[in-house]
């Protein structure tokens, strides 16, 4: 199967700083990547789909300018949570579709998010 | 009514034994879905993904799509104790490639020695 990479795999930071998660599709170009949040037994939810060289399309209730999405290429997606708050310490993962993969998401490892 | 539905779990059955997934979805246009398993504290790895009706075997795993009834299920035969894990049901929505995908809320399997 395809193979999409996050880094890093676990970040801690203080409450007021900035976080850049990336996600890489490794062996496929990735016409369009999602980011999910997921909290403890919850299932996951979809914050926001990106497709390269274009903005990216956020769900209802997410703020845009809290998690900043950047597709700059085919392989290559970037979340950024600024101003970090307790409140979005979460398990950050991101997927991938596309190229060969056609319309079958391939979702990376994911990103232990704290903010203390 | 929810989109995607899958059985009430959590489910358990012994080593050796077939476990039985369902799932149901409410958007009758829907063309492909997806089995994902999910282990505690990890990120969700694709099982299999069915377009036609009918059945779709891969090793152990069989898939069960059936678009009249909107049903679409996944079996486990012979399941391991490795097996134990969330089983997400995933309808893709609004056509190929941009396409979200709607989760069920996931069926928890226990397979015990």
């Amino acid at each position: 199967g395809a193979v999409v990479s996050q880094h890093p795999s676990w970040v801690i930071c203080k409450s007021g700083t900035s976080v850049k998660i990336e996600c890489r599709s490794l062996d496929f170009q990735a016409t369009t990547m999602f980011w999910y949040r997921q909290f403890p037994k919850q299932s996951l939810m979809l914050m926001a789909t990106s497709n390269e060289g274009s903005k990216a399309t956020y769900e209802q209730g997410v703020e845009k300018d809290k998690f900043l999405i950047n597709h700059a290429s085919l392989t290559l997606s970037t979340l950024t949570v600024t101003s970090a708050h307790p409140e979005d310490s979460s398990f950050y993962i991101c997927s991938a579709t596309g190229d060969w993969v056609s319309d079958t998401q391939y979702f990376g490892p994911g990103t232990r998010l704290t903010v203390l | 009514q929810k989109e995607v539905e899958q059985n009430s779990g959590p489910l358990s059955v012994p080593e050796g034994a077939i476990a039985s997934l369902n799932c149901t979805y409410s958007d009758r246009g829907s063309q492909s879905f997806f089995w994902y398993r999910q282990y505690s504290g990890k990120s969700p790895e694709l099982i299999m993904f069915i377009y036609s009706n009918g059945d779709k075997e891969d090793g152990r795993f069989t898939a069960q799509l059936n678009k009249a009834s909107q049903y679409v299920s996944l079996l486990i035969r012979d399941s391991q104790p490795s097996d134990s894990a969330t089983y997400l049901c995933a309808v893709l929505t609004g056509g190929t490639s941009y396409g979200k995908l709607t989760f069920g809320q996931g069926t928890i399997l226990t397979v015990h020695p």
